[in-house]
């Protein structure tokens, strides 16, 4: 099965809100993820990165979480914008020399005005 | 730079026709990856090559060859295309010793 997965296949927010995207995950020997950003018709474009080793990582307007305990990652955008309709894929790099992202299945998030 | 580049945008092709799908990076990365892309899925890697040279198989390999031609260019190849590898293809870069790899804008293939 999947190893990395997302809890809600669509997003709803008002425009000026905060956006919490959830992302589980199963691997233990993950050290590294990523959240990437993908518009229609587009490839994914990199949105903010987070080391096994950190809890909490910010950009602008961006905000990533990991929680290992739980196995559980979260990209927080502030005062979503109509730009930031997109779908969101977290991706997680295994340990052990392993080469490659292994992505979830994505959140489509959409901006009500 | 223009990043990373796909060629072509577009291909339908019938069952059991041949194709190449090029990618090429300007940003003298050493990996490159090929992914695919179906409805309502995350990426699944194909195949990646850490360094020119060299390739691996990564997690849905069956039906597909792969060429790392130098250090910018890395192709994949359907040998006899089928249905079910109606999909869009990504190439995807990184640079050795950072992990963020940059993605292509895609392939989008339909094989009837």
């Amino acid at each position: 099965g999947e190893s990395v997965g997302l809890h809600l296949p669509t997003l709803s927010v008002q425009e000026g809100d905060n956006s919490i995207i959830n992302c589980a995950y199963s691997n233990s020997a993950s050290d590294y993820f990523i959240w990437y950003k993908q518009e229609s018709g587009k490839g994914p474009q990199f949105i903010i990165d987070i080391r096994s080793n950190m809890d909490k990582r910010q950009g602008q307007r961006v905000t990533v979480l990991l929680n290992k305990t739980v196995k559980h990652l979260s990209l927080q955008i502030a005062a979503t914008q109509p730009g930031d309709s997109a779908v969101y894929f977290c991706a997680e790099r295994s340990g052990g020399g392993a080469d490659g992202l292994t992505f979830g299945k994505g959140t489509h998030l959409i901006i009500q005005p | 730079n223009a990043g990373v580049t796909q060629t072509p945008k577009f291909q339908v092709l019938k069952t059991g026709q041949s194709m190449t799908l090029q990618c090429a990076q300007d940003m003298n990365h050493n990996s490159m990856y090929w992914y695919r892309q179906d409805p309502g899925m995350g990426l699944r890697l194909i195949y990646y090559s850490a360094s020119e040279g060299t390739t691996d198989k990564g997690e849905v390999p069956n039906g597909y060859n792969v060429s790392r031609l130098n250090k910018r260019e890395f192709s994949l190849r359907l040998e006899s295309a089928a249905p079910s590898q109606t999909s869009v293809y990504f190439c995807a870069s990184r640079f050795a010793g950072l992990e963020t790899q940059y993605f292509g804008p895609g392939t989008r293939l339909l094989v009837l």
